[in-house]
């Protein structure tokens, strides 16, 4: 068990550029989160996804936001046309059906410049 | 919806402390509660979780007991270290209406003189 992996771990980018994060869950999860923190606040749901199944978006993911996890395994969260509101810790945790506990990464930090 | 509310931070005490973080809790299902922890530096880490009311969840001498009736899950130590220094959050899970997402509280930054 390697625990949850991301990819990469800081990104500084410039307004309107796309970026693309990537996260390898623990290998036998079948769950895959996402969620973003910003400064001084506690992470916030984005989407989740049960094997290669995106089962529910939270109403802060905008048009420009999209995950993937086409296997089943890996995840990747893509933002286009980046804005500086965009800027802050994204986090990916996965934990099994059962147990509902969740594992987490150790994220990347998105800087929009 | 549901929501979690913690106690504001920051909290300051001495090493050897009694600490206390309040957590309370809206919730229209049978959610699973949740404190996790953030070192400086490094990602969040699951302290404790109790998935019923009156279980207790504990860790390396931290406690909290889900209290139905006045929908808390406060977090307790007997004696802090140094090491104790992070920011707490605490957290919800329902898994059978809300698909098992996370809601958090919006942290609780404590720290620990010598």
């Amino acid at each position: 068990d390697t625990g949850v992996s991301q990819d990469p771990r800081h990104k500084i980018t410039k307004r309107g550029q796309n970026v693309t994060f990537r996260c390898d869950p623990i290998s036998e999860h079948n769950r895959l989160y996402w969620y973003r923190q910003t400064l001084g606040q506690g992470p916030e749901f984005l989407t989740y996804f049960q094997n290669e199944a995106q089962l529910e978006k939270s109403r802060l993911l905008s048009d420009r936001f999209s995950a993937e996890r086409p296997k089943g395994s890996f995840s990747t969260l893509e933002i286009q046309r980046t804005e500086q509101g965009d800027s802050a810790m994204y986090l990916c945790a996965s934990s099994s059906t059962m147990p509902d506990t969740q594992y987490f990464g150790p994220g990347t930090r998105l800087t929009v410049l | 919806g549901n929501s979690v509310t913690q106690m504001e931070g920051p909290v300051t005490l001495s090493e050897e402390a009694f600490l206390t973080i309040n957590c309370t809790y809206t919730a229209t299902g049978y959610p699973s509660l949740f404190w996790y922890v953030q070192y400086p530096g490094e990602g969040l880490q699951l302290l404790l979780k109790a998935t019923k009311a009156d279980d207790k969840g504990s860790n390396k001498g931290f406690e909290a007991t889900y209290r139905k009736e006045t929908t808390s899950f406060h977090l307790e130590k007997g004696s802090v270290q140094v090491s104790d220094s992070a920011v707490y959050f605490c957290a919800l899970s329902d898994i059978y209406n809300q698909g098992g997402k996370l809601i958090f509280g919006q942290g609780t930054e404590l720290s620990v003189k010598p």
